[in-house]
């Protein structure tokens, strides 16, 4: 069964400093990784995903994430943090049942980003 | 864009009540999802749906029901609501499961529900 575990419930960086934010996966097949953040009192929004191909992975506000498959991990990184990336940030992977005919998301337990000015 | 809405995003119950939780998305997505939000506890799935009138069990679904009568509208249900049952609940929408590219789920902004 597939499982995600993200290290660190809470992390806290300065401002303008380098953002890594861990996760780690199980998984039996080829997984779909992906990185949501949510914002206080908000649903979360999709900041980037991994599917296929190139393993490096860009997504939205200067968020990427690497793909490593000898790790299984997919840790979100940001060169240089803003007060604005204060939020809770879920760590996500497919799920493949019933031979691929339903797929559900496994998200990880989060991680709270808190940015100091 | 793809618009998850939720129709309430505060609710105050008390025990024993039957709650109505309503999710509607707009993007003519197959799949529709229920999570609820706990600290510490991240996302659990609590039902979803692939199809009109179809139904899953997620990892917690003892006391909650859902209906999906119409694709867009996907509705969980509290039959007899209680105290450990308040947490946030998240409504989450997906195109298709036959289309790899779009495991990726949309969410609506949450209903934070207090059971008293």
């Amino acid at each position: 069964a597939q499982s995600v575990t993200q290290l660190g419930s809470h992390v806290s960086v300065s401002e303008g400093a380098l953002v890594l934010l861990r996760c780690n996966y199980s998984s039996s097949v080829p997984p779909y990784l992906f990185w949501y953040v949510q914002y206080p009192n908000q649903g979360l929004q999709l900041l980037l995903k991994y599917t296929t191909g190139a393993t490096l992975v860009k997504g939205i506000n200067g968020f990427e994430a690497e793909f490593k498959k000898s790790e299984t991990s997919f840790h979100l990184t940001k060169p240089s943090a803003h007060m604005s990336d204060a939020a809770e940030y879920f760590c996500a992977v497919s799920s493949s049942n019933y031979g691929g005919a339903t797929n559900k998301l496994i998200f990880g337990t989060g991680t709270l980003l808190a940015v100091q000015p | 864009d793809v618009k998850v809405t939720q129709s309430s995003r505060y609710l105050v119950k008390r025990t024993g009540e039957k709650v109505f939780l309503e999710c509607v998305q707009d993007m003519d997505h197959e799949n529709m999802f229920w999570y609820r939000q706990d600290p510490g506890l991240g996302l659990r799935l609590i039902y979803f749906s692939y199809d009109v009138k179809m139904k899953e069990k997620g990892d917690i679904p003892e006391g909650y029901s859902v209906s999906r009568e119409k694709k867009e509208r996907f509705s969980l249900i509290l039959e007899s609501a209680s105290t450990n049952q308040t947490s946030m609940y998240l409504c989450a929408s997906s195109l298709s499961f036959r289309l790899p590219s779009s495991y990726e789920q949309y969410f609506g902004p949450g209903t934070r529900l207090t059971v008293t």
